[in-house]
């Protein structure tokens, strides 16, 4: 099974400043015959599902700001929000879709200082 | 508009079936595959398993002999069973839509319903 591991648990960033989130996989993600990373991010609000942001590592999905960014390849990915707004507060979260049983990390909790 | 809205029992006793429905709108279940996520209070998520268009069935292993998830297309929804709960399977259950057929990353999400193992 691939275990992803976020890094930090928790951030606390200033308005308008960068947030950086970290995931780790414990195995490639990257599926050779498409040259693509299997790796998701999702944002998920008090009381509410989990919203995608992010597929392919670093395609924002429609609608989400474009303040919001995915980058990495193979096992080490990042989330960053280059910009803090005060409704980016939220938990986030990585998954990996490239095998069987899909997994997420633990989530990062991200507030404002 | 895409829309999923999960419905069960909130509560369930021990050692007895978890038996959840997830009724979509806006979208025919024959078009996608299907997934059912679990989050226990304060903790993270858990992918349980998904059903394919043409009903195919994955379920994480950790689960895989407990659940069975189902489709009835003439209502356009899917279920979940999972038998012999404990405690440990309390959490709130989401029902999703796979984005891209058989690959499983999420794009509509059910708002979730918490179902409570106790006695």
């Amino acid at each position: 099974d691939i275990v992803m591991t976020q890094s930090p648990d928790s951030l606390a960033v200033s308005l308008g400043e960068r947030a950086t989130i970290n995931c780790k996989s414990s195995q490639s993600v990257l599926y050779s015959s498409t040259n693509k990373n299997y790796l998701a991010w999702y944002q998920q609000k008090p009381g509410q599902p989990p919203k995608l942001l992010i597929y392919w590592a670093s395609t924002r999905e429609s609608g989400v700001p474009d303040r919001l960014s995915g980058s990495g390849s193979g096992t080490d990915f990042t989330l960053t929000i280059s910009s803090l707004q005060a409704e980016d507060v939220a938990v986030y979260y990585c998954q990996q879709y490239y095998s069987t049983p899909y997994s997420f990390g633990q989530g990062t909790k991200l507030e404002i200082k | 508009q895409v829309q999923l809205q999960e419905s069960g029992p909130g509560l369930v006793k021990p050692s007895e079936p978890l038996s959840l429905i997830c009724t979509v709108s806006g979208d025919s279940i024959g078009s996608y595959y299907w997934s059912w996520i679990r989050q226990p209070p304060g903790k993270g998520l858990e992918w349980i398993g998904y059903i394919s268009n043409s009903e195919i069935t994955s379920y994480n292993p950790s689960l895989k002999s407990r659940v069975t998830i189902s489709a009835d297309t003439s209502k356009n929804q899917f279920s979940l069973k999972v038998t012999s709960v404990t405690a440990a399977d309390t959490a709130v259950y989401y029902c999703a839509r796979d984005k891209i057929g058989s690959i499983p990353f999420f794009d509509y999400w059910g708002q979730g319903t918490l179902v409570t193992v106790s006695s």
